[in-house]
């Protein structure tokens, strides 16, 4: 059974970087495609990135993500650098499935609530 | 950018058949993805590639796509349907995701 379980401080200043890990049993991180999903209390779903083959980023974000995987321990990350307020939001962790550039979110961890506060 | 927009709200009885719009600039030419999302959960997977259900998910849930407007529908429709309901397609010109902005289903 394929498991995703987002981890990282819950609380994060102004102006620092914020650090989540995805943590994924059941499945090889290599034999597929990896992505971060954010929502912010109230609103809708924002796609951050992914590593589909090559990594691409929200160009909205773009100068302040970074994605990367460590296959050794079977994990992803998501680095955001520079955090407001306005990155307070829910970060999901999703496995993206992509055929001919098309692509669905069809595994979700439970998400992980990062507040930006002094 | 590309932009896909879905009414706020949805209502709709018991037993019912609830249709949710998500509309953008000749979706057709792309393929939807519909999920759903109760509270406080992560959104679960519906449908993919505009009709495909995912695994696991009902035949009363289905969707269509068509000139400028996806739609998903529900048929007889349950109180555990209740949640929030995202579009999402891969705009090819920004090499983006997009999701639309949500809707919100109420079984009366």
């Amino acid at each position: 059974q394929v498991q995703l379980q987002e981890s990282g401080p819950g609380l994060v200043k102004p102006s620092e970087t914020l650090s989540l890990t995805c943590s994924v049993s059941g499945v090889s991180i290599n034999s597929f495609y990896w992505s971060w999903i954010r929502q912010a209390p109230g609103k809708g779903l924002q796609w951050i990135g992914y590593d589909s083959g090559g990594i691409k980023y929200n160009s909205a974000l773009n100068s302040r993500v970074t994605i990367f995987a460590d296959s050794s321990m079977n994990q992803f990350s998501l680095r955001l650098t520079s955090v407001t307020a306005a990155d307070t939001a829910v970060y999901f962790c999703a496995r993206a499935r992509r055929r001919d550039g098309y692509t669905f979110f069809d595994m979700w961890g439970q998400g992980a609530l990062v507040t930006v506060s002094a | 950018s590309y932009v896909l927009t879905q009414p706020p709200s949805v209502s709709v009885a018991p037993g019912r058949t609830a249709r949710i719009p998500c509309g953008g600039a000749n979706i057709q030419r792309t393929t939807v993805q519909w999920y759903q999302q109760k509270p406080g959960l992560a959104p679960v997977l519906l449908i993919y590639y505009d009709s495909d259900r995912a695994s696991k998910i009902p035949d009363r849930f289905s969707g269509s796509n068509s000139g400028n407007t996806a739609t998903l529908t529900i048929s007889r429709v349950e109180a555990g349907d209740e949640a929030d309901y995202y579009c999402q397609v891969w705009d090819r010109s920004s090499d983006h995701e997009v999701f639309g902005g949500g809707t919100k289903l109420t079984v009366l």
